[in-house]
């Protein structure tokens, strides 16, 4: 199965800073990943697909790159309403499986 | 809008069986593959099972593969996970997704979730 790592498992920043989240994956899944973000007590929701492609109506202070093993998830500009936890996702291998990372919890400093 | 609303998460005991539900409404649903995603208390996200459009293939965690079985009936827009042998360790929040993207491999929208609770 493919492994998802993906760091720092937590982080606080300020408003308007910079924040970045990286995923590593175990083996090449060339850009078949997905970004998404998890208030709290909500379900998750869909922000980055295919590494790079910001969903409809998703603000553009989100980004996301990356291929092969590789990928980084950026807030250009942290807002109070980015609180949350945000996973990666792999979707390269099904059968096998579709695979998540453990999640970054972002807060505010 | 798309909707999607889960049921049939209850307490049950370790070794038993439950089904759950989703109803689905605001796309045409036997256009696309769906998904259960579970969530453990406190934990991460978890993938469990992928069911095609027309039910013609199904795929599962290997957490899940032999006790879980996922189905759906397109004429009355909803998913279903069957789950026996039940352990403690399937505690969890079962959200239903939409599969999304050319193969249907990845979530959006969700529900809320379902809660299971897997305890004597």
């Amino acid at each position: 199965d493919i492994q998802m790592t993906q760091s720092p498992s937590s982080l606080s920043a300020s408003v308007g800073d910079r924040v970045t989240i990286t995923c590593q994956a175990s083996q090449d899944i060339s850009n078949y990943l997905n970004w998404y973000q998890q208030k709290p007590g909500k379900a998750p929701k869909l922000l980055i697909y295919d590494a790079s492609n910001l969903e409809t109506g998703v603000p553009s202070r989100f980004s996301g790159s990356g291929s092969g093993t590789d990928f980084t998830f950026t807030i250009s500009s942290l807002q109070p309403e980015d609180i949350a936890t945000y996973y990666c996702q792999q979707y390269d291998n099904l059968p096998a499986g579709l695979t998540f990372g453990g999640g970054t919890k972002v807060e505010i400093k | 809008e798309v909707q999607l609303v889960e049921s049939g998460g209850v307490v049950v005991q370790p070794g038993g069986s439950l089904r759950l539900s989703c109803a689905a409404s605001g796309f045409t649903f036997d256009d696309y593959a769906m998904h259960w995603v579970r969530q453990a208390p406190g934990k991460g996200l978890e993938w469990v099972s992928l069911i095609s459009w027309d039910g013609g293939s199904t795929y599962y965690a290997d957490s899940v593969k032999g006790r879980f079985t996922i189905s759906r009936d397109n004429s009355k827009n909803s998913l279903y996970l069957q789950m026996n042998s039940l352990r403690a360790e399937d505690t969890a929040l079962y959200y239903c997704a939409k599969g999304a993207g050319a193969e249907g491999n990845w979530f959006d929208p969700w529900g809320q979730g379902t809660l299971v609770t897997v305890s004597s």
